[in-house]
């Protein structure tokens, strides 16, 4: 158990539908990080929040949106959601960004 | 721009035999490479990860891999698996020592060990 949680385990929505997906950090972490892996495009870095504010963007796309709270969990907000965005969707924690990630176990997203 | 590139997407071998997965990269800048290991249904495990200094960086679980820049390979070996090392490995590098979360995966090798 890497001390971070996610948010449903799994999420079976219909296409043009939104859904938000949710991390708890391990206690302590100020970093939060979104992957999402899926079969063709493999583990892509999404975003990365620490304390609050952005700090990286990757491969996010614009119907895509996330934010850090003020008790530290984070939120990833998927829209007009399409087939392709079937995927499982990770968040990840660090102490500090050049700190070691742990992972979450994972939100499967199923768009039908 | 970086990548990693993943050699093998299935590597099968007998329990207590020796494995190697192989793992390149490309990068013009320096680079700091990481082997993270995932288990069925479970997230990401880093197993072991090259930020400067000796090229040979052991990890968890009796893993090691050894950074080549002049072959810009960065492979993974344990010398005797063990049935519970049946897992999906992904190698990752990262261009910024700042931020070891904002990483370019490769696409994974699945290791199988058999009885």
């Amino acid at each position: 158990d890497s001390g971070v949680t996610q948010t449903p385990k799994h999420l079976i929505t219909a296409t043009g539908q939104r859904v938000t997906l949710r991390c708890s950090p391990r206690s302590g972490d100020l970093s939060v990080y979104w992957y999402q892996q899926s079969l063709d495009q493999g583990l892509q870095f999404l975003i990365q929040y620490y304390n609050g504010e952005e700090r990286a963007k990757g491969n996010i796309l614009e119907r895509f949106s996330a934010q850090q709270f003020p008790d530290l969990h984070s939120e990833l907000n998927l829209s007009s959601l399409e087939l392709g965005d079937s995927a499982l969707y990770f968040c990840a924690s660090s102490v500090a960004s050049q700190e070691r990630l742990y992972f979450g176990p994972g939100t499967r997203l199923l768009v039908l | 721009a970086q990548s990693v590139t993943q050699l093998d997407s299935q590597v099968p071998v007998f329990e207590e035999a020796p494995v190697e997965l192989r793992c390149n990269y490309s990068s013009s800048v320096s680079v700091y490479l990481f082997w993270y290991v995932q288990y069925p249904n479970q997230g990401l495990q880093l197993l072991l990860k090259y930020l400067s200094g000796s090229t040979l960086v052991k990890g968890i679980n009796g893993f090691e891999a050894e950074f080549n820049k002049s072959q810009t390979s960065f492979h993974l070996r344990k010398p005797s698996v063990h049935i519970s090392d049946t897992a999906e490995y992904f190698c990752a590098v990262s261009d910024t020592i700042w931020s070891q979360g904002n990483l370019i995966f490769g696409k994974g090798t699945k290791l199988s060990v058999k009885p």
